[in-house]
């Protein structure tokens, strides 16, 4: 099956600067990989996703690369803000169990 | 519109006890899936439907666990026999469609096991 692996774990910044998550899968086939916000105590919600046929993707303040040839992807967080602060999880679509595998997560902690 | 919806939102229950957790997807949705995820960590792929049929059963931990959805809606979640490892929110999602596209997640059922 798919193995996501996700870095750094944890991630201080200072409001204003960038955040960079980054993660790894195994299965060369997957095809859709998604990226997550989940606030303390709250559901995961989507916030930017991207498909194995394009390269990257921007939404404001929020981009996401993908490098299949590498199998890894990342998020780019921009002018960060205290409520950026949040888990951050990258997923895969496996495309044999059609469900989503995901990374373990990274804290983002955006100091004011 | 109305969110997935789970319910309960809490689950208290004693070690050996059955519990069934129940999700209620966006209408419409013939996606559903659930997760679960334990304290501090990511979400563990549990069970895919589409329709009302699993085509996917394998993440399902041990044979304690079993899922259904009928009428192609809501879907319960049962556990027998708890275990004090089982304790962890159980968050359910659904799509509009099965495969590359957004999941939309409930607020998820936080179950402890005493």
């Amino acid at each position: 099956g798919e193995n996501v692996e996700q870095h750094p774990s944890t991630l201080s910044v200072q409001e204003g600067d960038s955040a960079v998550i980054k993660c790894t899968y195994s299965d060369s086939a997957s095809n859709y990989f998604p990226w997550y916000k989940q606030e303390l105590g709250k559901r995961p919600q989507l916030i930017i996703d991207i498909r194995s046929n394009v390269g990257e993707k921007k939404d404001q303040r929020i981009a996401v690369t993908l490098n299949k040839t590498a199998k890894h992807f990342s998020l780019h967080i921009t002018e960060t803000q205290p409520e950026d602060s949040a888990v951050y999880f990258c997923a895969v679509m496996d495309t044999g169990r059609r469900a989503l595998t995901f990374g373990s997560g990274t804290r983002l902690q955006v100091q004011p | 519109g109305a969110g997935v919806s789970q319910s309960p939102s809490n689950k208290v229950t004693e070690k050996g006890k059955d519990v069934e957790l129940r999700c209620d997807p966006i209408s419409g949705h013939t996606a559903l899936y659930w997760y679960r995820q334990s304290l501090g960590q990511g979400l563990e792929f549990l069970i895919y439907f589409q329709g009302n049929s699993a085509p996917d059963k394998s993440g399902l931990p041990s044979d304690r666990f079993s899922a259904e959805r009928t009428g192609g809606s809501v879907s319960t979640l049962t556990i027998q026999r708890t275990q004090q490892e089982d304790s962890a929110v159980y968050l359910c999602a659904s799509s509009l469609a099965g495969g590359p596209s957004e999941q939309y997640f409930g607020p998820g059922t936080r179950l402890t096991v005493t």
